[in-house]
């Protein structure tokens, strides 16, 4: 079992509609939680940072972190052709010099 | 967000040949780098952890004498990919580690490399 499971879609939705992209992990030592958002043929970009439980709102994006669970969220309002892209979920454990745990990533396609 | 450089984007070079791609932190100071190899539709595979002033550490399976990392300063830390052959082809992207808030890694835009 890996440490962080992901569903690699492919997700196609149409223009407007609310995503929800999800992972799940086995490791309760984690505490930090990231997504990234890599489009084809570049570096994965920092979207949402959380740490803990809870939610984090930044415009169209929302992430949520359930710590009970071991499940993260993250939520895009009103998406966009541009959003289309791979999101990464990651996590890390303090003091572990900022090492990543990956999921495997999961390809959105947002229909106009 | 942090702002970190890569270069060059895109190499290409004959097999044998050793190749050396440069990561910078152009607005912050790193004492810690990573570098992730990438292969088409897959997520990153760390490869190794780079600190500044000391050696590399280098994930289980990762060839340490093929893949050679130096972090030299806060701000630059380089990979050279030696003898070079065909499986070596691949997205090589390193990343800068921050902590602000939290403990977060900023990205940079990756290296495509081929190796004929």
């Amino acid at each position: 079992q890996k440490e962080v499971e992901q569903d690699p879609g492919p997700l196609s939705v149409p223009e407007g509609a609310i995503v929800s992209l999800n992972c799940t992990y086995s490791n309760s030592a984690f505490q930090y939680f990231m997504w990234y958002r890599q489009y084809s043929r570049k570096g994965p970009e920092l979207l949402m940072y959380t740490y803990s439980s809870g939610n984090k709102e930044d415009g169209r994006f929302t992430a949520q972190v359930d710590k009970s669970s071991k499940y993260i969220s993250l939520f895009i309002r009103d998406s966009q052709p541009s959003d289309s892209a791979t999101y990464l979920c990651a996590m890390s454990i303090s003091g572990n010099t900022g090492k990543l745990i990956f999921g495997q990533g999961t390809t959105l396609q947002v229909k106009p | 967000g942090a702002v970190v450089s890569q270069h060059p984007s895109r190499v290409i070079c004959k097999s044998g040949t050793s190749v050396k791609i440069e990561c910078r932190s152009l607005d912050f100071q790193a004492t810690t780098m990573f570098w992730y190899r990438q292969f088409p539709k897959k997520s990153l595979m760390l490869m190794a952890t780079s600190n500044e002033g000391s050696k590399a550490t280098y994930e289980q399976g990762v060839e340490k004498d093929k893949f050679l990392i130096n972090h030299a300063s806060l701000t630059l830390s380089t990979l050279t990919v030696t003898s070079a052959h065909p499986e070596d082809s691949s997205f090589y992207i390193c990343s800068a580690y921050r902590l602000i808030e939290g403990e977060t890694q900023y990205f940079g835009p990756g290296t495509r490399l081929l190796v004929l």
